[in-house]
């Protein structure tokens, strides 16, 4: 069964930092692109970020650029996202997705097929 | 805020046939990028209902369908069942902004 298991969320204060882990099983891993959304308090979706399968190359949202990096390690089958100088705004259910591509461009074509349950960040003194 | 419009909610009988429309720009949807769309029943991660404009993943009912025209696209369910109720949203790729952009979201509820 294709899995994705959220960890790392937590109450972090302004300024602060967090890492994001997502644990991915029953799938080849590496062969896919991944992603980063979330999802404020009663609000809609915002895609954050986005990583190739290789790893090579990454995108972000203009509004977490220079702050969040993405990254995965193929080898443990796991997607990353290091949050830094977390700000309120940022508080939110972080979501890992799955693309049924390899690479981050295809996710124009074919959407993000399997999601995570989540894991939530509060941001907040 | 989203460059994706959709309507804040939608509602209908049970059986009954609703649509969700999504409006983007010429620099998303009208640029031919194509539209996705996911549901998201309460308390839960959003799933993927209709990708490429109007294609469903295996598992999906054909209640649901897509489909796409000049800047907007739109989602039908057909046969609204009580489990259909949830938030909808669309998503697709806007070149001016660079990035994956998803729609407001849309409320259905079953009367």
């Amino acid at each position: 069964e294709v899995q994705l298991l959220e960890s790392g969320g937590g109450l972090v204060q302004p300024g602060g930092s967090l890492r994001l882990s997502c644990a991915a099983s029953g799938f080849t891993f590496s062969s896919y692109a991944m992603s980063w959304v979330r999802q404020a308090p009663g609000k809609g979706l915002e895609w954050v970020s986005a990583i190739s399968g290789s790893g090579g190359s990454t995108y972000y949202a203009d509004s977490v650029k220079g702050r969040f990096t993405i990254s995965r390690d193929n080898s443990k089958n796991t997607l990353y996202l290091q949050m830094n100088s977390l700000r309120a705004e940022d508080t939110a259910v972080y979501y890992c997705a799955k693309a049924p591509v390899r690479e981050v461009a295809g996710m124009r074509y074919y959407g993000m097929d399997v999601w995570g349950q989540g894991t939530t960040v509060t941001v907040s003194s | 805020q989203s460059v994706l419009t959709q309507p804040p909610s939608v509602s209908g009988a049970p059986g009954q046939r609703v649509t969700i429309s999504c409006t983007g720009s010429s620099s998303n949807i009208g640029a031919g990028y194509d539209v996705h769309w996911y549901q998201q029943l309460p308390g839960t991660a959003p799933k993927l209902l209709i990708y490429g404009n109007s294609n469903r993943p295996s598992g999906v009912p054909d209640r649901f369908s897509g489909s796409k025209s000049g800047t907007s696209a739109s989602l039908a369910i057909t046969g609204l069942q009580a489990e259909d109720e949830a938030d909808y949203y669309c998503q697709s790729y806007d070149s001016s902004l660079i990035l994956y952009v998803f729609g407001t979201g849309t409320k259905v509820t079953v009367l």
